[in-house]
């Protein structure tokens, strides 16, 4: 059975500040997608990111950079100078390859940016 | 460019009557889900369509929910005998197909149902 954990509920930073989001997964499939998602204060969930169980390239969009390790089933999100409309809550999920693919998330982590 | 529409936005209703949603999909895309969420938890999946066809359905979904998607284009969700712990905003979000690999979720404003 797919798992995500996002043990952060809320993180508080002050703007500028970089900011961290843990995410650790557990899956039996080799292939895998994982995801990250932002639901800001007005409600509506938004993509962020999709990567796959092979590619462990990190990747940087803009001040937003992602980790995925294998070895430690991670798949972390970096905020670089956070600022005030960052503030959202961020969900990590997992969609298994074979089966139906349906994606599972996380309980999310409530981020603050604080002006 | 129309996204994920969901009706109604907000629905009251007392104990043991039965409320229907609809979702009206991105065009394109063949696949449709629906989520459960309530304050403070990540979207619980409730279950899956590849056009017409419900490819999952989670253990959540007792048999008082039921849904369909008859043509493949817009699906509905149906709680019959409403109890107050099914009281949750309820998401969709369709996704094209990407060769096989699930692709980005688009969601919908969500449906927000309180049971008195």
């Amino acid at each position: 059975a797919q798992k995500v954990t996002q043990a952060q509920t809320e993180i508080s930073v002050v703007e500028k500040e970089d900011v961290t989001l843990d995410c650790v997964y557990e899956t039996r499939d080799t292939t895998y997608y994982l995801f990250w998602y932002k639901q800001p204060p007005s409600g509506e969930l938004v993509f962020l990111i999709r990567r796959n169980s092979f590619d462990e390239q990190n990747e940087i969009s803009g001040r937003y950079s992602w980790n995925f390790q294998k070895s430690t089933s991670s798949f972390n999100f970096t905020i670089t100078a956070s600022q005030v409309v960052d503030s959202a809550v961020y969900f990590c999920a997992l969609s298994e390859s074979g089966g139906y693919q349906k994606v599972t998330f996380g309980t999310g982590t409530k981020l603050q940016v604080i002006p | 460019d129309t996204g994920v529409s969901q009706n109604p936005r907000h629905k009251i209703t007392k104990r043991g009557q039965n409320v229907t949603f609809r979702c009206d999909p991105i065009s394109e895309h063949n696949r449709l889900y629906w989520y459960r969420q309530t304050l403070g938890q990540g979207p619980e999946f409730l279950t899956y369509f590849q056009n017409e066809a419900q490819l999952e359905k989670s253990r959540l979904l007792s048999d008082r929910f039921s849904a369909e998607r008859p043509k493949g284009s817009f699906s509905t969700l149906e709680i019959q005998r409403t109890e107050q712990g099914d009281s949750a905003m309820y998401l969709c979000a369709s996704s094209p197909t990407l060769a096989g690999a699930p692709g980005e979720l688009f969601f919908g404003e969500g449906s927000r149902l309180t049971v008195l």
